[in-house]
């Protein structure tokens, strides 16, 4: 059990650009979670996962992001034209979990996006 | 829609005082309450999850309590050290149990040596 592991740790990119991130939960954990958080600012939610399906998207995230988790394992986040406005840390997070359990979450390091 | 607040927003204390972090949420109806750690440019660490039916629960140093009627928890830290230096977040999941959570802003603590 290595954590959560997100790749990459930093991003720059121009206006305009498309990025991807990846994220890999923990091996036995059946839910991932994506947040954004800006600076001074609490993680807002973005989506999440129970193995392969998304089970919800927050009304934050617009129709340049999509994300998905093919096979239930790793888990990738892209934004489309990208925008000033998106920069961000972008946050992932795993639990082991099923309805109306008290789950820990397990948080990576995060991806820190700069959008010039 | 739940809004969770916390007091104060950034907080100096000298190395051995204890202290107390505050959160307060606009619905009661949850099923948990969770107070994360976060140090700076890094992903959040959980310490404590106190379930709907609990009233506190305590971790080493770390106690944290729970008023769901009233809104509120507290998280009290003991004998402050410089390494308890970061940011303490307060979330609360819905009634339902499953997340997302909802986060406040933050507590960024300073313990000066």
């Amino acid at each position: 059990d290595t954590g959560v592991s997100q790749n990459p740790r930093h991003k720059i990119t121009k206006r305009g650009q498309n990025v991807t991130f990846r994220c890999d939960p923990i091996s036995e954990h059946n839910r991932l979670y994506w947040y954004r958080q800006t600076l001074g600012q609490g993680p807002e939610f973005l989506t999440y996962f129970q193995n392969e399906a998304q089970l919800e998207k927050s009304r934050l995230l617009s129709d340049r992001f999509s994300a998905e988790r093919p096979k239930g394992s790793f888990s990738t986040l892209e934004i489309q034209r990208t925008e000033q406005g998106d920069s961000a840390m972008y946050l992932c997070a795993s639990s082991w979990g099923t309805g109306g359990t008290n789950e820990k979450l397990f948080f990576g390091s995060g991806t820190q996006l700069s959008v010039l | 829609k739940q809004e969770v607040t916390q007091i104060p927003a950034a907080l100096s204390v000298p190395e051995g005082e204890n202290l107390v972090l505050n959160c307060s949420f606009t619905d009661s109806a949850i099923y948990n309450l969770q107070w994360f750690r976060q140090d700076p440019g890094k992903g959040l660490t959980s310490l404590l999850l106190i379930q709907s039916s609990q009233r506190e629960q305590t971790s080493g140093r770390l106690n944290a309590s729970l008023d769901k009627s009233s809104g509120r928890s507290t998280l009290y830290i003991a004998a402050s050290q410089p390494g308890d230096s970061a940011t303490y977040l307060c979330a609360v999941s819905r009634n339902s149990g499953n997340t997302p959570l909802v986060f406040g802003k933050g507590t960024r603590l300073s313990v000066i040596a």
